[in-house]
């Protein structure tokens, strides 16, 4: 299974951009990027997710490498309620055996 | 729309002792997972329903833990008998369908002490 790699931690000062690697070096030609976030004492949340092209939601902004050996998720403007762990997560096209393997993923710090 | 609940949010026993989890999924997902965390880590697939059946139990301890989902809607996870090293949080989450693109709705958890 293709693995992804993230910092542990970040950090960044509040209304500026944050943008979070993750390398996926044996990501294979159909695995899509997820990326998702778990603020403290709650569940993971989707934030976006992309194939090949670049990607933008209300969240966020993805920025995948021509290659797609790594992936860059965006947060244009940090407040202090986007401190919390982010995952980077491959996930296979297919319909079965699809499941997320979540890593250790980055913590983003936020300061005022 | 009402989220993924999840009971009880807290939950402290003996080691051999006996718990169950309880999921409640969004309505109309037919695709319910449940996942264990462990200080520190990223959820780990514990096993995956589609309706009423198991798709995927392969990382669930057999022979302690067990889970179903009667009727296709609510789950529950049941560790029986508990071990220290099951302390976690216990998170339960859904989507419409297995497709690798569907969104995964998390619920909020539920934090297991094992003492």
């Amino acid at each position: 299974d293709a693995k992804t790699t993230q910092p542990n931690s970040m950090e960044s000062n509040e209304e500026e951009p944050v943008h979070l690697p993750c390398n996926h070096s044996t990501i294979s030609g159909t695995d899509y990027i997820h990326w998702y976030r778990q603020l403290p004492s709650q569940g993971p949340e989707y934030v976006i997710h992309g194939l090949t092209s670049n990607v933008n939601n209300r969240m966020a902004s993805l920025a995948i490498a021509e290659d797609r050996k790594s992936s860059t998720l965006i947060l244009h403007r940090a407040t202090l309620r986007d401190a919390a762990v982010y995952y980077c997560i491959l996930r296979r096209p297919t319909y079965n055996n699809n499941d997320m393997r979540f890593g250790a993923g980055t913590r983003l710090t936020v300061k005022p | 729309e009402a989220g993924v609940a999840q009971s009880p949010r807290y939950k402290i026993i003996e080691k051999r002792q006996s718990v169950a989890f309880w999921c409640n999924p969004i309505s109309g997902h037919a695709t319910l997972y449940w996942y264990q965390q462990i200080l520190g880590q990223g959820p780990k697939l514990l096993i995956q329903f589609q309706n009423n059946g198991v798709v995927d139990d392969s990382q669930l301890p057999k022979d302690r833990f067990s889970a179903e989902r009667l009727k296709g809607v609510d789950s529950t996870l049941k560790i029986q008998p508990a071990k220290l090293e099951d302390s976690a949080v216990y998170l339960c989450a859904s989507s419409w369908d297995r497709i690798s693109t569907d969104t995964q709705y998390f619920g909020p958890g539920t934090r297991l002490t094992v003492l």
